[in-house]
């Protein structure tokens, strides 16, 4: 049981824009930055998103993170086959004194 | 260009224990925490451990408190997971990541490729 809750699974055909939500509690989204990571089948995680809404350099701006209240969403546009992987979120939890992770949302590209 | 190579992982039985190394290159590493990731056979991931640039803070999961401990050498640019009394559970791969640190928390920005420890009979 994961502190940070994903869908298990999101799916849409090429070009559409989907949204993956996250969702957490005032001790950890509520109160902290959220980060998203995208991994490969077979590959480590990497960064996606950082603090709510920035994109590293090389992340394409068909990727965007948004945050409200102790809620997260990650919105993919014009979705390519490569954008196939897992997305998990991320925030510092206060409470647990540690970073917790949402489960995971295995994207689909039909 | 940034590189965490993880070394140490295997096979281990319950009850035994494992040292795990993460050696970092590309980046300021006495600048940067460190953390420990892992992710279980099919599953989501799982934070273990961070330490701060400089090993002034320390944190572990709840899960590991009092079995695994990080700790860093800013001479090598290496950090490291002692993980004791090993169980079944315990068995993923275990990435190392690292990130600047800001107010209450380090980042994880560069990750490595991971390595794997299975706890088995």
């Amino acid at each position: 049981q994961s502190v940070l809750t994903q869908p298990p699974s999101a799916s849409g055909t090429p070009g559409q824009r989907v949204t993956i939500s996250c969702s957490g509690s005032s001790s950890n989204i509520g109160s902290n930055t959220v980060n998203w990571y995208q991994q490969l089948p077979g590959t480590a995680p990497k960064l996606l998103i950082y603090s709510n809404t920035q994109r590293p350099s090389g992340v394409p701006d068909r990727f965007s993170g948004s945050k409200s209240g102790t809620s997260a969403s990650l919105a993919i546009s014009g979705l390519q086959s490569e954008d196939e992987a897992d997305y998990s979120c991320a925030a510092w939890d206060d409470s647990l004194n540690g970073w917790v992770f949402g489960g995971g949302t295995k994207l689909t590209v039909l | 260009q940034v590189q965490l190579v993880e070394s140490g992982g295997g096979v281990v039985q319950p009850g035994r224990s494992l040292r795990l190394s993460c050696a970092a290159s590309g980046f300021t590493f006495s600048s940067n925490g460190m953390h420990w990731v892992r992710q279980a056979p099919g599953k989501g991931l799982d934070w273990v451990a961070v330490i701060w640039h400089d090993g002034s803070n320390k944190y572990h999961a709840d899960s590991v408190r009092g079995r695994f401990t990080i700790s860093r050498d800013n001479s090598k640019d290496t950090v490291y997971l002692q993980m004791n009394s090993l169980r079944i559970e315990d068995t993923a791969v275990y990435y190392c990541a690292g990130g600047y640190c800001s107010g209450s928390s380090c980042e994880m920005v560069y990750w490595g490729q991971g390595t794997l420890v299975t706890v088995s009979s």
